[in-house]
């Protein structure tokens, strides 16, 4: 069974326009969350994470939302920019340090 | 630049043989991750390693994966006989202590059987 899951394969935005990419988990036992970005041919970059005690967290341009109750959380770009375009990973933690994967969402951001 | 290394870049092998990949994590990190990535598929927990110790194995690794952290420092990972299903992307993270913290990856190792 998949215990994280990222419903949309891809995105398309206009350049300068808000992007937004959501992340569905299942397990409650996941207390902190994070989302990674991987260009083609090179390892995953963190980007940006949030524990469960908070719902917000904002970094520059990146803002993480967890809606626990949901059990859901996004990713919310602005304003986007064409170097943005890469595959986005929602990944889960617990108690046993090993991250949950999702399967990813490729944001192309177009000029 | 002190970020996780990882040798070789791309590997080609014969179903059958023995390969064998290295990590070397940031310096000052104590915990060490293998994950593997298929493709269309997120990165896939195999083992992780706090110092030497070894303290969690994935099913997905079986009895032809092995993988150690002598002096807690660098990692490998060997595959014996290899199988056309061992092809993948296999990533090695590193994290400080504190749970919580975020794991930084290598650009992987790819693996190709023929």
């Amino acid at each position: 069974d998949q215990q994280v899951k990222q419903n949309s394969p891809s995105l398309s935005v206009q350049e300068g326009r808000i992007s937004i990419l959501n992340c569905d988990y299942t397990n409650s036992m996941f207390d902190y969350f994070l989302w990674y970005k991987k260009y083609p041919a090179e390892g995953p970059t963190f980007l940006i994470s949030i524990s469960s005690i908070k719902d917000k967290n904002e970094d520059g341009r990146f803002t993480v939302f967890l809606n626990k109750s949901a059990k859901h959380l996004s990713l919310h770009i602005v304003p986007s920019q064409p170097g943005d375009s890469a595959v986005y990973f929602c990944a889960s933690g617990g108690s046993n340090y090993k991250l949950t994967f999702g399967k990813g969402t490729l944001l192309t951001v177009n000029p | 630049d002190t970020g996780v290394s990882q040798d070789p870049r791309h590997k080609i092998t014969k179903r059958g043989q023995n390969v064998t990949f290295r990590c070397d994590p940031i310096s000052e990190h104590n915990r060490l991750y293998w994950y593997r990535q298929t493709l269309g598929q997120g990165p896939e927990f195999l083992t992780y390693f706090q110092n030497e110790a070894q303290l969690e194995k994935s099913r997905l690794l079986s009895d032809r994966f092995s993988a150690e952290r002598p002096k807690g420092s660098f990692s490998t990972l060997e595959i014996q006989r290899t199988e056309q299903g061992d092809s993948a992307m296999y990533l090695c993270a590193s994290s400080p202590a504190p749970r919580g913290q975020p794991q930084h990856f290598g650009d992987g190792t790819r693996l190709s059987i023929l």
